[in-house]
């Protein structure tokens, strides 16, 4: 499992798009990049997890450049419903059942 | 369709005492994991079964922990003798199967555990 380094924490205006960046400088071949969202209160919920290159869904984008050692979440027109923690993993997808989180970015969105 | 459920959700206990957590997967799901998260700090795998058996347990702090899933669906989390450095939110998580390039894990909203 890759270790994974991302900012402690992150304010935004409401309308904005935010961009957190993660480091996973040592990434293995197989590994796949994660991430996941937590609410106060709630567990955490899968938001979009990538390989290579980028992918997109209704909620985010995931960038990952050639190198993969680096991944970047965009968030777009974020809203006060956003402000959560952001968790990034980089780990095997197949078989990879023990997600490590690490401490995440708390977003904070102001209107 | 229902998500994963834990019961209770909240717990508050007197040091030496023992506890059981309950969760309930997304029906169908075969593989189960538990976590416990600390304030301020991301979940921390503890267990994970596929069917009724724990595959990997390799997180348990210590022997006082125990989980089961007799029927491969409901699991429980036990904790004997607890301590107070237990005080955590107890997360549960399901997913369809393990052994997959997509393994999205369904979390349920925890049960936080006070030890007095």
């Amino acid at each position: 499992l890759a270790k994974t380094t991302q900012p402690i924490s992150m304010d935004s205006y409401e309308g904005q798009e935010v961009n957190i960046t993660c480091s996973h400088n040592n990434i293995a071949t197989n590994d796949y990049i994660t991430w996941y969202q937590q609410f106060p209160s709630q567990g955490p919920r899968f938001i979009i997890q990538g390989y290579k290159t980028k992918v997109t869904n209704e909620v985010a984008s995931l960038f990952i450049p050639a190198d993969r050692k680096s991944s970047t979440l965009s968030l777009p027109r974020v809203s006060l419903s956003d402000t959560a923690v952001y968790y990034c993993l980089a780990g095997t997808g197949a078989g990879s059942y023990q997600l490590t989180f690490g401490k995440g970015t708390k977003l904070s969105v102001i209107p | 369709g229902a998500g994963v459920s834990q019961t209770p959700s909240n717990k508050v206990t007197e040091k030496g005492k023992y506890v059981e957590l309950r969760c309930d997967p997304i029906s169908g799901h075969t593989a189960l994991y538990w976590y416990r998260q600390s304030l301020g700090q991301g979940p921390e795998f503890l267990i994970y079964f596929q069917g009724t058996g724990a595959a990997d347990d390799s997180g348990l702090p210590n022997d006082r922990f125990f989980a089961v899933r007799p029927e491969g669906s409901v699991s429980t989390l036990k904790i004997q003798r607890t301590e107070r450095g237990d005080s955590a939110v107890y997360l549960c998580a399901s997913s369809l199967r393990a052994s997959s390039s997509y393994n999205e894990q369904f979390f349920g909203p925890g049960t936080r555990l006070t030890v007095l």
